[in-house]
């Protein structure tokens, strides 16, 4: 069993759709992160989340909603979505957020991804 | 604050010959520095990092990586490529300590490497 688990793997929507992305992780860890990745962009941080709290929003639209309900589970709620929405979405977690304690480096662990495409 | 370069977005390269993908980083305080690749169809995977101590630091597959603090750099490095490690390479920094600090990456640098 893989640290961070993503589904679905692909996801095809409209855009009046509502899906969800669900991430698990089983490294006990405390933060999670969500990622846009789209072709011949860098990666983009949407979301991150620190002890189930939202500490950032990076300007994400609001049909983007994420859900952390507990420090294992992060969910990516997509509604009307926009066709250029369609890219690769990366969960990772990281012991927390913060770099420089003992022993924690800040490194992420990342899902496989979620590949999805908006018609 | 901090930021990443990685001036080649694509590097083509011949089975057994060597390669070496670039990396600079622009900080003013100390960080910690870190490769990943992504194979097709996956995810990120941790390749190797730099935390402190020896400047070299080697991945299991053959791969090194030099930090140099003067140059604020970190480039990549293998001797011998081969068909397998066809891939994306990211690399990433993070800062060291204070507040909350997110993990800075690169854009990419896809390695062809070719029979």
């Amino acid at each position: 069993e893989t640290g961070v688990t993503q589904t679905p793997r692909h996801l095809v929507m409209g855009m009046t759709n509502k899906k969800s992305l669900k991430c698990e992780q089983h490294l006990g860890h405390n933060a999670m992160y969500w990622y846009k990745q789209s072709a011949k962009k860098p990666l983009e941080l949407m979301f991150v989340y620190n002890f189930k709290e939202q500490t950032e929003n990076n300007s994400v639209p609001s049909r983007f909603s994420p859900e952390c309900p507990n420090s294992s589970h992060l969910f990516l709620h997509l509604h009307t979505l926009q066709p250029e929405d369609s890219a690769l979405y990366l969960c990772a977690s990281s012991q927390d957020e913060i770099a420089g304690g003992l022993g924690n480096t800040g490194e992420l662990f990342f899902g496989e991804g979620s590949r999805l495409t908006v018609l | 604050a901090q930021s990443v370069t990685q001036l080649d977005s694509q590097v083509p390269v011949f089975e057994e010959a060597p390669v070496e993908l670039r990396c600079n980083y622009s900080s003013s305080v100390s960080v910690y520095l870190f490769w990943y690749v992504q194979y097709p169809n996956q995810g990120l995977q941790l390749l190797l990092k730099y935390l402190s101590g020896s400047t070299l630091v080697e991945s299991i597959n053959g791969f090194e990586a030099e930090f140099n603090k003067s140059q604020t750099s970190f480039h990549l490095r293998k001797p011998s490529v081969h068909i397998s490690d066809t891939a994306e390479y990211f690399c990433a920094v993070r800062r060291y300590g204070g507040a909350t600090n997110k993990l800075i990456f690169g854009t990419g640098t896809l390695l062809a490497v070719q029979p």
